[in-house]
C-alpha cells in the first residue's frame, strides 16, 4: 500500500543536540499525525496537525504542516536519552484510514 | 485522556488454536476502531477496519475469515485469530478513532507467538 516517504531512517545523535526528520508525498493530506513508538508498545500520539502551515510545539517537539499539505516535519529540541525510540509520521484524508512512514529511528549516544 | 488499552500484552499458544486480542477505548467512545499488525523493523500494516455494529473492513490480502474482527460496543473490538500458525507470530496494535479527525490513538498492542 501507499506509504509516506519518511527522513532519515535512522539518527545517530549526541545527547543534548537537535534533531529533525520529515515526511513528503505526492498526495495531498488533510491531517499529518506524529506518533513515537518504544519497543514492544504501541505508537502514542505527539502531535496532531490539522491545517496547512499549522505550527504546533508539545514541550520540546515542534511540527508543521506544509503549505502544500504534502509534507510535514518534526524538530525535537535538547534531546534528551528518553527521545530514543522510532518515529512515525501519518497523514489522514478524512477517510479516517491513515497512511504511515516508514519510521525514523533515533539513537542517542551518551 | 484518549486512552486504548489492549488484553493480553502477550500471548504463546499452539498450532491451531484460536486467540482472541480485545481492544477497548477506556476514555472515549470510538466509532471507528482499527487493527494492524507490525513485523520487526517494519512500520505498521493496517488489517481492518471496524465501525460499531458493522461488519469490518479487510485490506487487501487479510483473510476475514482468518481474523476475525467484532465491533460490538463504542468502546469494544475483538480480533479473533483462528486456526493460529507460527507465520500468524507477529506484534498486533488496535487504534481507536474518537470521529471528526483521522486522529487514532493506539494501544499497547499484543505480541503473540504461535508454536
Amino acid at each position: 500500500g501507499q506509504q509516506l516517504n519518511q527522513s532519515p531512517q535512522s539518527m545517530f545523535i549526541q545527547e543534548g543536540e537537535d534533531v529533525s526528520m520529515n515526511c513528503t508525498s505526492s498526495s495531498i493530506f488533510n491531517t499529518w499525525l506524529w506518533y513515537k513508538q518504544d519497543p514492544g508498545e504501541g505508537p502514542v500520539l505527539l502531535i496532531a496537525l490539522y491545517k496547512a502551515g499549522e505550527l504546533t510545539s508539545n514541550g520540546r517537539l515542534t511540527a508543521q504542516f506544509g503549505i502544500t499539505r504534502k509534507d510535514s516535519f518534526l524538530n525535537i529540541s535538547a534531546s534528551i536519552p528518553s527521545d530514543v525510540g522510532i518515529y512515525f509520521c501519518a497523514g489522514g484524508k478524512g477517510a479516517q484510514k491513515l497512511v504511515f512512514g516508514q519510521g525514523t529511528r533515533l539513537t542517542i549516544n551518551p | 485522556g484518549a486512552v486504548v488499552s489492549q488484553h493480553p500484552s502477550w500471548v504463546i499458544c499452539k498450532s491451531g488454536t484460536s486467540v482472541k486480542i480485545e481492544c477497548r477505548s477506556l476514555d472515549f467512545q470510538a466509532t471507528t476502531m482499527f487493527w494492524y499488525r507490525q513485523f520487526p523493523k517494519q512500520s505498521l500494516m493496517l488489517m481492518a477496519t471496524s465501525n460499531e455494529g458493522s461488519k469490518a473492513t479487510y485490506e487487501q490480502g487479510v483473510e476475514k475469515d482468518k481474523f476475525l474482527i467484532n465491533h460490538a460496543s463504542l468502546t469494544l473490538s475483538t480480533l479473533t485469530v483462528t486456526s493460529a500458525h507460527p507465520e500468524d507470530s507477529s506484534f498486533y496494535i488496535c487504534s481507536a478513532s474518537p470521529g471528526g479527525t483521522d486522529t487514532q490513538y493506539f494501544g499497547p498492542g499484543t505480541r503473540l507467538t504461535v508454536l
